[in-house]
């Protein structure tokens, strides 16, 4: 099982829009709609933002939506905020009951 | 609401072994798979295993086969994840995390316990 692979780190100004990409194998990602999104502020445990590739949480923005294209799905955040500034992990089901994670993608908002 | 509370943190020689427990409450214990998520100082989240109570068969990410053991005790609804034969790289912040809101089973995790520190020093 190896990690899912997200960029190390991406960033933008507040307003803008920003999409961090999550790619996987025909194992994970590419087999399953099981793919969910985590943000974790420093100290803090992990918190979901998307679940089952594009579904959010009442509780979360509408700034956040989640796509998936073959292997690869993405996370975009729109009208980028200042608290928006954490770390995003992705997260896919790899079936037999396992899960695999993305190495995470930290966001600055410049 | 499903709250996940973690012990305490723990102070480890290598080569020596470490459990840490998740107690639920609110919501069905026994329903959900219960995971096990640990992340290195500086490092990314790494999912270990999880058990569903149950069923009370655990699996494990194919690094950590041997060396962690999932358990779960469904009379006090709290699970359990030992790990043997400690080294210094096994210093991390170890969570819990559950399904059971907007979660199904193998969706995703909804509930995430606070972390419980393991440092692992000669």
């Amino acid at each position: 099982q190896s990690a899912l692979t997200q960029p190390a780190s991406v960033s933008g100004s507040p307003g803008q829009s920003i999409t961090i990409s999550c790619t996987g194998t025909t194992n994970d990602v590419g087999n399953y709609n099981l793919v969910s999104w985590y943000q974790q502020h420093p100290g803090k445990a992990p918190k979901l933002m998307i679940y089952e590739v594009n579904k959010r949480p009442s509780e979360i923005s509408h700034r956040f939506s989640g796509s998936k294209s073959g292997k690869t799905a993405s996370l975009t955040i729109s009208g980028l905020q200042a608290e928006d500034e954490a770390d995003y992990y992705c997260c896919s089901y790899a079936g037999g009951s396992t899960w695999v994670f993305g190495g995470g993608t930290k966001l600055t908002v410049l | 609401q499903v709250q996940l509370v973690q012990s305490g943190a723990e102070v480890k020689k290598p080569g020596s072994s470490v459990k840490v427990s998740c107690k639920a409450s609110g919501g069905s214990f026994s329903s959900y798979a219960m995971s096990w998520v640990r992340q290195a100082p500086g490092q990314g989240l790494e999912w270990m295993g999880g058990i569903t109570p149950i069923f009370g068969s655990a699996n494990y990410a194919q690094q950590f086969q041997g060396r962690v053991t999932i358990t779960a005790d469904k009379s006090t609804s709290t699970a359990y994840m030992e790990l043997s034969s400690l080294k210094s790289e096994d210093t991390a912040v170890y969570y819990c995390a559950r399904a059971g809101g907007y979660c199904s089973s193998t969706s995703c995790f909804d509930y995430w316990g606070q972390g419980t520190l393991v440092s692992v020093s000669s």
